[in-house]
């Protein structure tokens, strides 16, 4: 089956400190992949996403991804945090699936979720 | 401001009683989408509508039963609630179900069953 892994449930990091956080997915064939925020109490907003070309990809709020489809994971990155940044940070992936009329991308995956908190 | 709409957002039902969700997007998205939201176990695909006029189950659509009542709307219905669907619900809309688009969200219903 295919499926999208986090690595870590929770990141704690001070303040104007660089994070990673990471995601892994399934499958080797070609993806679309996505990175979303959820503030609390809020819905999902998309910070970035890669659908080809260039595998650094940079979002809002000074994000950025790097899609690695030998290890297949797309990692999000931002150099220096804020309080601001505190937030559920969702990876997503739109597998391939094959039809009768060629390759189409269906729904997306979701990951577990991996919740961002600075500290001061 | 354009995007997608749900209601209620906070609901509390005893167990066996019936609701339904209502999710409405005016982007003019071709597909829409319900998910459940719960702790360490990031969002579930309940139900989709790739298009007006066609459903198909998710992950996990025992429970549910929804209706895509127009381009714009896409309702869920939980027709005897159970405490196992306590969970925050989110509606989802796309450009279309297939190609290079991302979702756009709702801002979620906060279901308690007790």
């Amino acid at each position: 089956a295919q499926s999208v892994t986090q690595l870590d449930s929770q990141v704690p990091v001070f303040e104007e400190a660089p994070v990673e956080l990471r995601c892994n997915y399934s499958s080797s064939v070609s993806v679309y992949l996505f990175w979303y925020v959820q503030y609390p109490n809020q819905g999902l907003q998309l910070l970035l996403k890669y659908l080809s070309g260039s595998t650094l990809v940079k979002g809002i709020n000074g994000f950025e991804a790097e899609f690695n489809k030998s290890q297949t994971s797309f990692h999000l990155r931002k150099p220096s945090v804020h309080i601001s940044d505190t937030a559920e940070y969702f990876c997503a992936v739109r597998f391939t699936t094959l039809n009768a009329g060629g390759t189409s991308y269906g729904k997306l995956t979701f990951g577990q979720g991996t919740i961002l908190t600075v500290h001061p | 401001n354009a995007g997608v709409t749900q209601t209620p957002k906070f609901q509390v039902l005893k167990t066996g009683q019936s609701m339904t969700l209502q999710c409405a997007q005016d982007m003019n998205h071709n597909s829409m989408y319900w998910y459940r939201q719960d702790p360490g176990m990031g969002l579930r695909l309940i139900y989709y509508s790739a298009s007006e006029g066609t459903t198909d189950k998710g992950e996990v659509p025992n429970g549910y039963n929804v209706s895509r009542l127009n381009k714009r709307e896409f309702s869920l219905r939980l027709e005897s609630a159970a405490p196992s669907q306590t969970s925050v619900y989110f509606c989802a809309s796309s450009e279309a179900h297939v190609g290079a688009y991302g979702y756009t969200f709702g801002s979620g219903t906060r279901l308690t069953v007790v």
